[in-house]
This record gives structure tokens, sequence and C-alpha cells, in this order.
């Protein structure tokens, strides 16, 4: 029971690259987010899908793009990475507005 | 302003005792309110999930209260283990219009229980 998978787990980007980040949920989820969390701050959201074709953005969508052309899959993209980027990404899914089912995390650094 | 404040920042116990961590919010219109615990290097995982109407909520060795009217919530673990030492999270759900509901983070409680 895979739950919410999240790949890579860890990357490290030169500032100016781009690169894509993976979610994949089993649990037939209708809902799907993607968030950052950064020491001494709480979870922000950063886009989230309420079902497949659908995006929209959340508290802090800048520089970062997603799409959700199936189901299971959440892709988030960062076109031109930023130092100001570096952070560990959490990739969740939830059935509505139930507790939501986290991934383990993907450590991003840019320098 | 939503905001979702936490206290202690940081906690450290001995094996076996209990404590208690402490969630104060200004969210509106509430929804629901959240505990989640997070393990060092993982993603976090939902222990209670309480609506206005519920005032308490257990999960085995945590249970959550919530005071609607004072906007606290509190989560208390007993007979500490070991595997407690986690950061524990309190979010806050706000109602809106559309198809989800805005959640607001608190940045953590982080327990450390010592042998």
């Amino acid at each position: 029971n895979a739950g919410v998978t999240q790949t890579p787990k860890f990357r490290v980007l030169k500032t100016g690259q781009s690169m894509t980040l993976l979610c994949a949920q089993d649990m037939n989820h209708e809902y799907m987010y993607w968030y950052r969390q950064d020491p001494g701050m709480g979870l922000r959201l950063i886009h989230y899908s309420v079902g497949e074709g659908t995006t929209a953005k959340g508290e802090v969508p800048d520089g970062y793009n997603v799409s959700r052309l199936k189901k299971q899959n959440f892709l988030l993209g960062l076109e031109s990475a930023a130092p100001s980027q570096t952070s560990v990404y959490f990739c969740a899914s939830s059935y509505r507005d139930q507790p939501q089912h986290f991934g383990d995390g993907t450590r991003l650094s840019i320098l | 302003k939503n905001q979702v404040e936490q206290s202690p920042q940081s906690l450290i116990i001995l094996e076996g005792k209990n404590c208690t961590l402490q969630c104060n919010y200004t969210v509106s219109p509430f929804s629901n309110l959240r505990w989640y615990k997070q393990d060092t290097g993982r993603g976090p995982v939902s222990l209670t999930i309480m609506t206005f109407s519920e005032n308490t909520k257990s999960n085995g060795r945590y249970t959550a209260t919530l005071d609607a009217d004072t906007k606290q919530s509190s989560l208390h673990i007993t007979a500490s283990q070991l595997s407690d030492s986690a950061s524990y999270i309190c979010v806050v759900s706000a109602r809106r219009g559309g198809a989800t509901n805005k959640l607001i983070f608190g940045t953590g409680t982080l327990l450390a229980v010592q042998p």
C-alpha cells in the first residue's frame, strides 16, 4: 500500500535550471496538493487540483507550474530555479476536504 | 488575518511522562481542526480531526480537545514513548466558497522524548 509517492527524494540544481517533481497516489483521491516547508514556517500551499485536468493557485504559486493529466499524478515544475526555491516539497492527496495523506517529501537545493 | 499559533515551540520530556501541546487560532469561518504528527524526514500523518461540535477526540495515547468559544485546542500525549519524538502540527480549516476549504498550518511543536 504505497499511498503517496514522491520522486525524486533529493535533488541539487543550479540557478536557472528546470526540473519536474512527480507525485503519484494510489488511493483514487480527487484532490491533490503541492506544499513547501521551510524552517520556522508552516506548510505553504503552492498549487492544488480538485480533479483530473484542473489546477488552481495556492498561497505561493509564483515560479511554479503544475499539471494533472491523470487522476493519480500531480506534477510540479520549476521552469527557472532560484535559490529562494530551496525547500522541502510535499505532495498530498485527499478525498474532498478529509485529512490529507502526505508523501515523504523532496528535498531540493538550488545553488 | 487567519493565524494558527502553537506553543511551546519545543519540549523535552522523559519517557513515560505525559505532556500537553497547545494551539490557538484566529480562523474564520471555522470548519475543522486537525492535528498531524511529522517524524523527522517524513511527511505529516493525520492524528485527529474535530469539527465545531466535537470537543474531544482520541487516537490511542493521543487525545485532542477543542474549545471553539476560546478558539483553543490541545493535544495530550499519555505515557510518552521514544517514538513520540516528532513535530506536532495544528491545522485549522476555514470554509470558503468553492471546491475546497483553506488550510492554515501552525509551525509545529517539536517534541523530544528522552529515555
